[in-house]
């Protein structure tokens, strides 16, 4: 069973970091891309950023780059989300999900860990 | 990169069909077959019910289909039921250095 248990969220200040983590289980997690999608409270879905499988290639929304940084452990099946200089317009459940290839959709994803940017 | 364009909601009774718009541009959803749709309820993870345009996942219901055209790609739920009530986004890949983007999402209301 393909599990993606997300950790990290929580609250912090206008300007301070976070660090999210996504444990990846049930397949071969060093093969497929990954990426992280937010939705805001009460809001829609929004592409945040992508990491190709052995983390040479990186893609990030305009709203983060140079903000947030993607990477990955495959010896620890694990994705990280490094969010610096967070501002309140951050805030929201962040879901890490797989890529399926070759479709480019997003076929599991996790649970979600909440992140509160607020003064 | 902006946001695909889908109507805040759409509404329908039991046992009808109902279509959700996805309008992009000639650069994402115009330019390649790489449209998906998600189902979410409310609380709930979202679910992956079309990819590649028209391609359904295994276990996810042949009442949902997905086509496109031009530049829009659509939802079609026919024969709705209760439990097809959720939001349901699109999403389509553009090839920019912000590859993938999601349309606001549709609020389908089963009456």
């Amino acid at each position: 069973e393909v599990l993606l248990v997300e950790s990290g969220g929580g609250f912090a200040r206008p300007g301070g970091s976070l660090r999210l983590s996504c444990a990846a289980s049930g397949f071969n997690f060093r093969s497929y891309w990954m990426h992280w999608v937010r939705q805001a409270p009460g809001k829609g879905l929004v592409w945040v950023s992508r990491i190709n499988s052995d983390g040479t290639t990186i893609n990030y929304a305009d709203s983060v780059r140079g903000r947030f940084t993607i990477s990955r452990e495959n010896a620890r099946n694990t994705l990280y989300l490094q969010m610096s200089s967070l501002r309140a317009e951050d805030t929201g459940v962040y879901y890490c999900t797989r890529n399926a290839d070759p479709t480019w959709s997003f076929d599991y994803w996790g649970q979600g860990t909440p992140v509160t940017v607020s003064s | 990169q902006s946001a695909l364009t889908q109507p805040a909601s759409v509404s329908g009774s039991p046992g009808q069909s109902i279509a959700i718009s996805c309008t992009g541009s000639s650069s994402d959803v115009g330019n390649y077959d790489l449209v998906s749709w998600y189902q979410q309820h409310p609380g709930q993870v979202p679910k992956l019910i079309i990819y590649g345009v028209n391609i359904r996942p295994s276990g996810v219901s042949d009442r949902f289909s997905g086509s496109k055209s031009g530049n829009t790609a659509s939802l079609t739920i026919s024969g709705l039921q209760g439990e097809d009530e959720a939001n349901y986004y699109c999403c389509a890949y553009t090839g920019s250095g912000s590859p993938w983007v999601f349309g606001g999402g549709t609020q389908l209301t089963v009456l």
